[in-house]
C-alpha cells in the first residue's frame, strides 16, 4: 500500500549542484506532478505529466527539469541548485482528470536545502 | 494566473467549538474543490471535496459549502478536536489543465484544550 514515494526525505545541496528528486507511484495513475511549498505561500505548481511521454510546464518551472519514460516513475531535476529553491517538494498523482473528480494523492515530502 | 485566496491565515479554537475557513477563487471554469489537511512534516491528504453541481457536502464533523455564483467555498469543521490542528489548503482545478490544481496559502488551525 506503498501510494506516491519520494526520495530522498531530507538533501543539502551546495549552489550550482545538480540532484534528482525521485517520485514514484504504484497506482497506475495517468497524471503525475510536482509541487514546492514555501512558508505562506501555499503549494504552487513546476511540472505534471499527463502520460508516459507527455509533460508540461506549471507556475514555476524555471530552474527544473522532468521527464516520464513510464507510467509509474516522474523524476525532477534540478541542473544548477540555487538558494531560491531551498523548498519542501511534493510530488503527487491521480488517476485522471481533477475537473472530473479526481483525488490527487500526495507523497511525504522531500526537504531540501541549497547553500 | 488564476487566485485562489484563503482566510484566515492562522485561526485558533477551543475544543468543542466550531472553525470555519474560507476561499475565494477567480477562475471561473473551475468545477471542482478539494480542501487537504496537513500535519506537521506530512504531505497534504484530502478531506473532503465538492463538485461544481453540488451546493453543500458533509462528511461527519466536516462539510463544505459552495457558491459558484460568488466563487467562493467554505470548509466547516463542528466540535473540534485537538487533533484537528494541522494546516488545510483549499483549492481549485486549474481549467486550463484539468488535472493541476490552484492551492490557496493556508491555514494553521489550533485546537486548544
Amino acid at each position: 500500500n506503498a501510494g506516491v514515494t519520494q526520495t530522498p526525505k531530507f538533501q543539502v545541496l551546495k549552489t550550482g549542484q545538480s540532484m534528482t528528486l525521485q517520485c514514484a507511484q504504484d497506482m497506475n495513475h495517468e497524471y503525475m506532478s510536482w509541487y514546492r511549498q514555501d512558508p505562506g505561500m501555499g503549494l504552487r505548481l513546476i511540472h505534471y505529466s499527463v502520460g508516459a511521454g507527455i509533460t508540461d510546464q506549471g507556475e514555476v518551472p524555471n530552474g527544473y527539469n522532468v521527464s516520464r519514460s513510464t507510467t509509474e516513475d516522474f523524476p525532477l531535476r534540478l541542473l544548477s541548485a540555487a538558494p531560491s529553491q531551498t523548498s519542501v517538494y511534493f510530488c503527487a498523482s491521480s488517476e485522471g482528470r481533477s475537473s472530473s473528480g479526481n483525488t490527487i494523492y500526495f507523497g511525504e515530502g522531500s526537504w531540501l536545502t541549497v547553500v | 494566473g488564476e487566485n485562489v485566496e484563503q482566510h484566515p491565515s492562522t485561526l485558533s479554537v477551543q475544543e468543542g467549538d466550531s472553525a470555519v475557513i474560507k476561499c475565494t477563487y477567480s477562475d471561473s471554469a473551475s468545477n471542482y474543490f478539494p480542501w487537504y489537511k496537513q500535519e506537521l512534516g506530512k504531505g497534504p491528504q484530502l478531506i473532503i471535496d465538492i463538485r461544481s453541481n453540488v451546493g453543500e457536502k458533509k462528511d461527519q464533523r466536516i462539510a463544505v459549502t459552495l457558491n459558484k455564483t460568488a466563487k467562493h467555498f467554505s470548509l466547516h469543521i463542528t466540535e473540534t478536536q485537538p487533533e484537528d490542528s494541522a494546516v488545510y489548503f483549499c483549492a481549485a482545478h486549474l481549467s486550463n489543465s484539468g488535472y493541476a490544481l490552484n492551492f490557496g496559502k493556508g491555514t494553521s488551525l489550533l485546537v486548544t484544550p
